[in-house]
This record gives C-alpha cells, structure tokens and sequence, in this order.
C-alpha cells in the first residue's frame, strides 16, 4: 500500500542554519504531496503542496519539489528561525486510492538562538 | 469562520467507561476525517466521511464508532475505553477528497486508565 518514510529522529540546529528534511514514498498511482506542519500544542496544518512530478511546492521559506525519479520529496529551508521550531509532517494522497491521506511518522525541529 | 474546533481538549476516563468526543467545521466541507496520533508514530486514521449519512472506515478502527448526521457535525464514539486508547485525537475537514488540503482542529488529548 501507500507508504511514506521520514528520516529518523530529531533535528536540532542553530537558528539561520539550513535545513532538511528527507521524504521518500512509495506509492501504485500518480499521488500528491503535502508537507503538514505542527507548531506545540496545535492540530496539523497545510505547509506547501504538489500534485505532479518536478512541482515545486514553497510557502514560508520552506520549498519542497516532487520527483518522481527517486521518489522523494524533500524539505528545505534556507535559514530557519526559532519559530520553524515544530513537527514536520510528509503525507501522501493516491487519487486512484483509497480516500485517505499516508503519513510519515514526523520530524521534530528544534531551533536553537 | 471559527474552522475546525474539538471538545473536550483533555479528558480523563476510566476503563470501560464511554464517551463522545466532539468535532463541528464551519466551513461547508464535504469530507470529514478522525486521526489518533501516539508518540513518534505520525497519524492513523480511524474513520472518515464524504459527505451527510456516510461514514467508512480507516486503518484503525476497531473500538470506535462514527456518525454523519449533518454536514457541519462528526462525532467520534468510544464505547468500552481501553488504555490502548490512550492518545491524542485529531478531527480535520476537507472540501474534496484526500487531494485537497486539510483543516485540522486543535485535538483532544484523551488519557484512559
């Protein structure tokens, strides 16, 4: 079935450093692409998006692009701030499947001042 | 538009014990989801809705109980509460299928002891 794989474990860096987070999926169809976002305390909430390969997704800094080649759609921030810290979601959505979106099981960010 | 809001925000039950935990959107959405979120393993869906008087199951549904009656309202019933339940529930909404973005609440935090 539809599967999505984070890197394991935290990420603690220094605020203005670069970030990423890597994001691999397995997927039987042509599937979209989301970041989600959870600040603390908070529900989920959309980062950035992609519906077909080599999109680019980008909002708040962050930039993610969809590449079907490998699989893989990987977040990046150029200079974070403290208040990037959070957990970072990857999910996928199948059209041709079953209604749901699949989650990664998430990163936390830490950003040190 | 208030968006997605969940009561209670933290419950303490007994086992065995029943409840109902409340999500109402404001926002004309046809799709409605619950999510359960445990530490480090990202989201599980436990039902969703595509619209009034139909609900289908997710990938864990076994212990709770769903209702669409209106457009606006999805409660999510737990029956016979087993520690195992112990999480945070998450309620989200969605104008078209799992293509589209989400809205999430702000969550329950439910422990069962």
């Amino acid at each position: 079935g539809d599967s999505v794989t984070q890197m394991e474990g935290p990420v603690t860096l220094s605020e203005e450093a670069f970030l990423t987070i890597n994001c691999t999926y397995t997927a039987t169809g042509y599937p979209s692409l989301f970041w989600y976002v959870q600040y603390p305390g908070e529900g989920l909430q959309l980062l950035l998006k992609a519906t077909k390969a080599d999109d680019k997704g980008s909002n708040k800094g962050f930039e993610a692009t969809y590449r079907k080649e490998t699989t893989s759609f990987h977040l990046e921030k150029g200079s974070v701030q403290v208040s990037d810290s959070a957990v970072y979601f990857c999910a996928l959505s199948d059209p041709g499947g079953n209604n749901r979106l699949a989650f990664g099981k998430g990163n936390q960010v830490v950003v040190i001042p | 538009n208030a968006g997605v809001t969940q009561t209670p925000k933290f419950r303490i039950l007994k086992i065995g014990q029943s409840m109902t935990l409340q999500c109402t959107q404001d926002m004309n959405h046809n799709y409605m989801y619950w999510y359960r979120q445990d530490p480090g393993m990202g989201l599980k869906l436990i039902y969703y809705s595509v619209g009034a008087g139909i609900t289908d199951k997710g990938e864990v549904p076994n212990g709770y109980n769903v209702s669409r009656s209106t457009t606006e309202d999805f409660p999510l019933r737990l029956e016979l509460a087993a520690p195992s339940q112990t999480s945070v529930y998450f309620c989200a909404s969605a104008l078209g299928g799992p293509q589209e973005t989400q809205y999430f609440g702000p969550g329950t935090r439910l422990l069962v002891l």
